[in-house]
């Protein structure tokens, strides 16, 4: 059974950092693309930004409204993908998932990102 | 990018009613559309695939149509069960993948 569990969520202040686990079990990780997305209380669903395995370089992708701050990394032999986030705003303040790309039917229960002073 | 026109942003039907929600791409995305249904407190949970393609498991009341900047999804007979936030995702020309706004279904 797909697994996909996120942590590392929590209060931070304005200007902090934050780094969030996802970790992966039920499928071979490393063949997979992982995707971040997030949600804003009471808001729709955004995107974050995508890692690709391996096979296709490993590149990134961000939205335009993280690059530069937020960086998503994979670690294949822990099958645990990694969003950290610096520089953190108050607008950042939402619950993050992680999901198993492409098509993405696994997600995780998502962890709550509070930017707060 | 491309911009997700998704409508209505509410609706309240009655169980049994067919339900139709309208998600307009702002340009050609071909079939790189998914819809999701959302309830509260819940994590996403993908319905349709490339336009049209029922996921696994997914009961064949929902259903999307729709390629190139125009699609549809369906629910047949509403269900009690079936009161979400459905949202609109394309996955074409990517970065980035973008979402409509969201329908807000609930029961009359």
């Amino acid at each position: 059974e797909v697994q996909l569990v996120e942590s590392g969520g929590g209060l931070v202040k304005p200007g902090r950092s934050l780094r969030l686990s996802c970790t992966a079990s039920g499928f071979t990780f490393g063949d997979y693309a992982m995707s971040w997305f997030r949600q804003a209380p009471g808001k729709g669903l955004e995107w974050v930004g995508f890692i690709r395995s391996k096979a296709y370089g490993g590149t990134t992708e961000y939205a335009a409204s993280v690059k530069g701050r937020f960086t998503i990394s994979r670690d294949d032999s822990k099958s645990i993908a990694y969003l950290q986030m610096n520089s953190l705003k108050t607008e950042d303040t939402a619950v993050y998932y992680c999901t198993r790309a492409p098509r993405e039917v696994y997600w995780g229960q998502g962890t709550l990102v509070t930017v707060s002073s | 990018d491309i911009q997700m026109t998704q409508s209505p942003s509410s609706l309240s039907a009655s169980v049994g009613d067919r339900v139709t929600i309208t998600c307009q791409a702002s340009q050609d995305i071909s079939n790189y559309l998914n819809w999701y249904q959302q309830k509260p407190g819940k994590a996403p949970k993908l319905l349709i695939y490339d336009a049209s393609n029922l996921e696994t498991g997914v009961p064949s009341r929902f259903s999307g149509s729709g390629s190139g900047t125009d699609f549809t999804f369906t629910i047949s007979s509403l269900q009690p069960e079936d009161i979400a936030t459905y949202y609109c995702q394309q996955y074409d020309n990517l970065p980035p993948i973008t979402f409509g706004g969201g329908t807000k279904v609930e029961i009359k």
